[in-house]
């Protein structure tokens, strides 16, 4: 059974840079096709894609944050760590992380999003 | 303002059959599959639909996904009370590169 956990702190001051932990089980992400994912959601908006990191250590990031995100992994520690960059009150939001996985249409991969943790609140203020 | 255009709200009866849908654009659902997601307050957001109509184990059968063009719907039949959440749509964007959501429809059980 997959799981994930985040954790990091639930208020941070404007400038500063916010560490959060994804710590999961289940899976390994050293293993082909394991890829986990972070997802925000500021409060009374929609959900937005921050990052992902691949089982071979390849990373994509949101192009609109690319510059204040970096994503990295421990496998062995069953952890993702997200780092964001120059905090400002409009990054006020819950920090989701989430397996991802393949399937297909057709002869065309795709992948999904299909195990989510609860979330963690974070808030920026002064 | 989402990149996938869902209503804010949807509401039904026990029983009764309800639609919820994603509308999007040639670079999102036109050319890619769609996914949805419930969400209860509180909780992780749950897999309920992937490669547009496909369910994971555990799913009942009377929630169903589909895809047509640039738009795609959730129906739930069989309305129960513990249907009441909010459920949202996601997708990749070929023009954006990145995923991208759907703002999310609250579904009332009246």
């Amino acid at each position: 059974q997959i799981t994930l956990k985040e954790s990091g702190p639930t208020l941070v001051k404007p400038t500063q840079t916010l560490t959060l932990t994804c710590t999961f089980s289940g899976f390994s992400l050293s293993i082909p096709g394991d890829v986990v994912g972070w997802i925000r959601q500021p409060p009374g908006q929609a959900l937005e894609w921050l990052a992902v990191i691949y089982w071979h250590d390849d990373k994509r990031y949101n192009p609109s944050l690319n510059n204040r995100l970096t994503i990295t992994k421990d496998s062995s520690k069953g952890q993702v760590v997200l780092t964001m960059t120059n905090m400002d009150p409009v990054d006020t939001a819950t920090y989701f992380c989430a397996h991802m996985t393949w399937g297909y249409s057709g002869y065309d991969r795709y992948w999904y999003f299909d195990v989510w943790g609860r979330g963690t609140l974070v808030t920026v203020s002064s | 303002q989402s990149v996938l255009t869902q209503a804010p709200s949807a509401s039904g009866t026990p029983g009764q059959r309800v639609t919820i849908s994603c509308s999007g654009s040639s670079s999102n659902i036109g050319s890619n599959v769609i996914n949805w997601y419930q969400r209860l307050p509180g909780a992780a957001p749950k897999l309920l639909i992937y490669g547009n109509d496909q369910r994971p184990s555990g799913v009942p059968d009377r929630l169903s996904g589909s895809k047509s063009g640039t738009s795609a719907s959730l129906a739930i039949s069989g309305l129960q009370s513990e249907d009441e959440a909010e459920y949202f749509c996601a997708t990749w964007d070929d023009s954006l590169n990145a995923w991208v959501f759907g703002g999310g429809t609250k579904l009332t059980v009246l």
